[in-house]
């Protein structure tokens, strides 16, 4: 029973190319959350999707930033024009149900370095 | 909005003693729910220990315990009988209780435990 896979779990980029972040949730759960983590920094939530829908994504970026959760295969958070502020640890989360009290489970995270 | 704040950004502890890592959070809300995440080097957020605001009874877990005071808003996290595999990042993190789309946690700047053998 695998848990939360993101890849790749290194991505380097160079200032103005795509980041494209993967993340399989766990099997039986249908709602994923992205966070980033920037160093010496918590985690700080960016958005929440299920399959199809975005349902908040109030701590997303407005421009460069897009995520999505498509019926089949993984959650994808895509980063455009990468910049060196975008260099960050980026986890995604699974829950089985949105409104569950059990804090998800995590993937190990892809650590973004824009050079 | 809600803030979690970690005052400690390191604290080390011998190996055996007993060691109190302190979160404090603000937040309108009366039900919400409050997580200790232990995150190691690998970088997995753990699950450490939960808690239900509307519960009086302080959460255990084996060698983790918190004390909750929710008029204090204060959210600490004792870990007993220390362990080296205890050294990590220890986060703090807030969720409201009602969904309604805004499900996310709200994390502290977490605290280095240091464990010294």
């Amino acid at each position: 029973n695998a848990g939360v896979m993101q890849n790749p779990r290194h991505l380097v980029r160079r200032r103005g190319q795509e980041a494209r972040l993967r993340c399989s949730p766990m099997k039986g759960h249908s709602h994923v959350y992205w966070y980033r983590q920037l160093p010496e920094e918590g985690l700080k939530f960016m958005v929440y999707l299920q399959k199809e829908n975005i349902i908040d994504e109030s701590g997303m970026p407005k421009e460069r930033f897009s995520a999505e959760f498509p019926k089949e295969g993984p959650s994808i958070l895509r980063i455009q024009q990468v910049v060196r502020g975008d260099s960050a640890a980026y986890f995604c989360a699974s829950s089985a149900q949105g409104a569950t009290n059990y804090g998800y489970t995590f993937g190990s995270g892809t650590r973004l370095t824009v050079v | 909005a809600q803030t979690v704040t970690q005052s400690q950004p390191e604290m080390s502890v011998q190996e055996a003693e007993t060691v109190t890592l302190s979160c404090t959070y603000d937040t309108s809300e009366s039900d919400y729910y409050l997580f200790w995440y232990k995150q190691p080097p690998s970088r997995q957020m753990i699950l450490v220990i939960r808690q239900e605001a509307y519960k009086q009874q302080n959460a255990t877990e084996n060698r983790f315990s918190v004390n909750f005071q929710k008029a204090a808003k204060s959210f600490s996290l004792k870990i007993s009988d220390s362990q080296l595999g205890d050294a990590a990042m220890y986060f703090c993190a807030y969720r409201r209780l009602s969904g309604g789309g805004a499900d996310g946690l709200t994390f502290g700047k977490g605290t280095h435990l240091i464990i010294q053998p």
